[in-house]
């Protein structure tokens, strides 16, 4: 399977905890994007790489959110001090570089914070 | 930030139907694409429009992007049971490398 993969699907913790997720994007693509969604929403923009440099952070990313790509290749999205607010879908999607490139999306994350 | 809004926001019908789902914003985007997306799963991406005015079928469902690229459309012709999901319309920024999404049309056919 060459298609965007994300680690875990599920994910069940309590709140002050920590929690990461990981992302391996399709293997010849650059940029790397994260997203949350939730219910009855479409997906908001958190952050997005290409290679190892995050280029762009959303306002919805606070302080508790970090993501890295150490090496260009897969990519770590982790949320400190967990609350309830940050139960959602968490989606991260992959794309080569280019002027209208098309992004392919994994199965997501599904966070529960209880 | 660029807003879309996707109409309707829900719609039910029968098997066989035709219908027509929109994508509007008041900015200009270099491209649009549409995903269809299924309870617990990632969007799928369905299409990418690039040109204004560019209409792109594939199979029974149809894409327009506006002569302005500010909006588009999918129609669905007679539609399927399988057609049933969440419809995203997302834009790609002029100055930015992100996508933004409208908050979808969730479309149930009944059999």
């Amino acid at each position: 399977d060459t298609g965007v993969s994300q680690d875990p699907r599920h994910k069940i913790t309590k709140r002050g905890q920590n929690v990461t997720f990981r992302c391996d994007p399709i293997s010849e693509h650059n940029r790397l994007y994260w997203y949350r969604q939730t219910l009855g929403q479409g997906p908001e923009f958190l952050t997005y790489f290409q290679n190892e440099a995050q280029l762009e952070k959303s306002r919805l990313l606070s302080d508790r959110f970090s993501a890295e790509r150490p090496k260009g290749s897969f990519s770590t999205l982790e949320i400190q001090r967990t609350e309830q607010g940050d139960s959602a879908m968490y989606l991260c999607a992959s794309s080569e570089v280019g002027g209208n490139t098309e992004a392919f999306f994994g199965q997501g994350t599904r966070l529960t914070v209880v | 930030t660029q807003l879309l809004e996707q109409s309707p926001q829900f719609l039910s019908i029968q098997e066989g139907e035709n219908l027509t789902v929109y994508c509007n914003s008041s900015s200009v985007f270099s491209s649009l694409q549409w995903y269809r997306q299924e309870p617990g799963e990632g969007p799928v991406l369905l299409v990418t429009v690039v040109t204004g005015g560019e209409v792109k079928k594939l199979k029974r469902l149809t894409f327009q992007f506006g002569d302005a690229r500010k909006d588009s459309s999918l129609h669905i012709t007679a539609a399927q049971t399988g057609d049933t999901g969440l419809y995203l319309c997302a834009g790609m920024d002029t100055g930015r490398r992100a996508l933004t999404f409208g908050s979808g049309t969730r479309l149930q056919v009944q059999p």
